[in-house]
């Protein structure tokens, strides 16, 4: 079964620092990869999805993910942070293959905190 | 507006209620899903209907009984809940289950208190 690890429960960073938040996977066969938002009190947002047509992706909201297949990872980056970034960030992973194939596997989230 | 509904919002219960959560999709989807969100730990997948049959019962406790009247709408029956089923249910759709990049679509969620 797949597991996917967000490592970093909280990161902190301050307003107008760059955001990087990681993400771990299992699978031995490349997969289709999704980032999502939690802002509070709602529901989780797509912020963007990774295919493997390509090594970097661009999201909404001004946030990009690179896949480096060969660590198994994916980081979720922003240049510069914004107050309205402060939110739970999900990692989560399609399988590719097996009994569970099409099936998301979510990261244990990172709360992200943007201070002024 | 994410295309995904949920009502009620905000729940409030005793556990020898029955009470039943709503989730309507506007996006044309054949996959609907039920999650439960709570506090400190990962988001759990509870039930997933496609094409209105349902497809997988992540081990739920009978007193969550779910319902795909058709594939626009699902429920979540709830009766004789217990405090620590309290969490945010979260209510997905996607255009079908099993789909490889299959993207799956949130609802805003329905807070429920168990008191």
């Amino acid at each position: 079964a797949q597991s996917v690890t967000q490592l970093g429960s909280h990161v902190s960073v301050s307003e107008g620092a760059l955001v990087l938040l990681r993400c771990n996977y299992s699978s031995s066969v490349p997969p289709y990869l999704f980032w999502y938002v939690q802002y509070p009190n709602q529901g989780l947002q797509l912020l963007l999805k990774y295919t493997s047509a390509a090594t970097l992706v661009k999201g909404i909201n001004g946030f990009e993910a690179e896949f480096k297949k060969s660590e198994t990872s994916s980081h979720l980056t922003k240049p510069s942070a914004h107050m309205s970034d402060a939110a739970e960030y999900f990692c989560a992973v399609s399988d590719a293959s097996g009994t569970s194939y099409g099936k998301l596997t979510f990261g244990q989230g990172t709360i992200l905190t943007v201070h002024p | 507006e994410t295309g995904v509904t949920q009502t009620p919002r905000h729940l409030v219960m005793g556990m020898t209620n029955k009470k039943s959560l709503k989730c309507e999709q506007h996006l044309g989807h054949n996959a609907m899903y039920w999650y439960k969100q709570s506090a400190k730990k990962p988001l759990e997948l509870m039930f997933v209907y496609n094409f209105k049959e349902q497809t997988e019962n992540n081990s739920v406790p009978s007193r969550f009984s779910p319902e795909c009247p058709n594939s626009s709408h699902l429920f979540l029956h709830l009766h004789t809940l217990q405090p620590e089923d309290s969490a945010l249910y979260l209510c997905a759709s996607s255009r079908r289950q099993g789909a490889q990049g299959n993207t799956i679509y949130f609802g805003e969620g329905s807070w429920l208190t168990v008191v």
